[in-house]
């Protein structure tokens, strides 16, 4: 049982590239998540998912962009990457949130540490 | 003002030692919150839950007070190996949605 896999680990890019960073989960969670956590600072919600076809903004989602085409995948992209989005990405899931908060933990993928210079 | 608030630290104890950090929250509604441990910026990992009255798994309390909105972390017998970062965890105001604190520091010294 793998849980979250995130690809890449690392990742330099110049600016106004583009990349994908994957992440896929094989724990049939219906809840995914992207944040960001930079220096010093707690994680970030960037896009979440709360099933297949559905998709919705986090607390800093400009200069990014998801799809959720499977229940198992959500990839995050970068389009044009800038220097403030210099940062560890971090892929979670989790069961269906709506019963209850406390039985629905956040599993994580193991991060994606992106460099843009 | 943050849905959840957490002092950033940190806190640096001798082994042995008691330490406990709280956890402030915005969203009166909250019912239940994670408290999660991170090393060095690895992947967060789930430490415990919090709902109700608390909870207690070993060296580690965590405590829930509604009437003034905070959750507690307890550590008992801080070991080296307790060094790392703690992280509060609540849903968003209006929905389920986990937003995280900061985070709080602990350094545990010989």
């Amino acid at each position: 049982n793998a849980g979250v896999t995130q690809t890449p680990k690392f990742r330099i890019l110049k600016i106004g590239q583009s990349m994908t960073l994957q992440c896929t989960q094989d724990m049939n969670h219906n809840y995914m998540y992207w944040y960001r956590q930079d220096p010093g600072m707690g994680l970030k919600l960037i896009y979440y998912s709360v099933g297949a076809g559905i998709t919705d903004k986090g607390e800093v989602p400009n200069g990014y962009n998801v799809s959720r085409s499977t229940t198992e995948d959500f990839p995050l992209r970068l389009e044009l990457a800038a220097p403030s989005q210099t940062s560890v990405y971090f892929c979670a899931s989790s069961y269906d949130r709506t019963i209850t908060f406390h039985n629905s933990p956040l599993h994580f993928g193991n991060g994606t540490r992106l460099t843009v210079t | 003002r943050k849905e959840v608030e957490q002092d950033p630290g940190p806190f640096n104890v001798p082994e042995g030692a008691t330490v406990a950090f709280n956890c402030t929250y915005s969203n009166s509604a909250s019912q239940s919150f994670f408290w999660y441990r991170q090393d060095c910026r690895k992947e967060p990992k789930l430490l415990m839950s919090v709902y109700s009255s608390g909870n207690e798994d070993g060296r580690f309390t965590a405590q829930l007070n509604r009437a003034s909105q905070y959750i507690s972390l307890l550590i008992r017998d801080s070991k080296l190996s307790d060094s790392a970062t703690y992280l509060c965890v609540g849903p968003v105001s209006g929905s389920y949605i986990p937003t995280f604190g900061r985070g709080t520091s602990l350094i545990v010294h010989p």
